[in-house]
């Protein structure tokens, strides 16, 4: 089966960066995704990797290594309304997406 | 109505019940998904339908039942369920799940609770 590991909680101030790892093993490799799910809300596409590389969107950018088997999602200038759950998601070469199990990301004033 | 739209939000159902959960699409999608999602575990993959045809089954028990009627709609058929089945279902919808780039547009989940 597919391994994907993130760290189950972070918590960062306001105006912050915080940085979010995800490890993954899969058979094959057809790219990675990343998800933001605010509680009790559908998650929403936030990224998405393919290559090696950084990837920015504004305050977000994810990070590829495929070598490693590694994955980072950055946020940048924490706001309140980043606290949510972040899911990073990897489909492998039968175009089969799986899901770590999340971080969740508390944001305090 | 625009995006993934589910109903219901909320259920709650004793073991011998039958009910059913509705997923609709507006986003001109042609592939449907089901998801479960527990807390604290990752996103289970249930079922897949692409272009109406069921493309994947990932071992859910038979107390699940699927159903495709055209692209746009997707229904989840519950019958004699568990109290462990209770967790959150998501629905999403996508292009075409045999793309590389296959973004998935989720639903807001139904709820359920069994008693």
């Amino acid at each position: 089966g597919q391994n994907i590991d993130q760290p189950t909680e972070m918590t960062a101030t306001e105006g912050a960066i915080v940085q979010i790892n995800c490890t993954y093993q899969t058979s094959g490799f057809n790219g990675l995704f990343w998800y933001q799910q605010h509680a009790g809300e559908a998650p929403t596409f936030l990224s998405y990797n393919v290559l090696d590389g950084l990837e920015e969107k504004g305050r977000f950018s994810s990070f590829l290594s495929r070598s490693k088997g590694y994955s980072y999602l950055l946020l940048k200038e924490l706001q309140m309304k980043d606290s949510a759950s972040y899911l990073c998601a990897v489909r492998d070469r039968d175009y089969k997406l799986s899901f770590g199990a999340g971080t969740t990301v508390t944001v305090r004033a | 109505e625009t995006g993934v739209t589910q109903t219901p939000r909320h259920l709650v159902m004793g073991m011998t019940n039958k009910k059913s959960l509705k997923c609709e699409q507006h986003l001109g999608h042609n592939a449907m998904y089901w998801y479960k999602q527990s807390a604290k575990k990752p996103l289970e993959l249930m079922f897949v339908y692409n272009f109406k045809e069921q493309t994947e089954n990932n071992s859910v028990p038979s107390r699940f039942s699927p159903e495709c009627p055209n692209s746009s709609h997707l229904f989840l058929h519950l019958h004699t369920l568990q109290p462990e089945d209770s967790a959150l279902y998501l629905c999403a919808s996508s292009q075409d799940s045999s793309l590389g780039a296959n973004v998935l547009t989720f639903g807001a989940g139904s709820r359920l609770t069994v008693l």
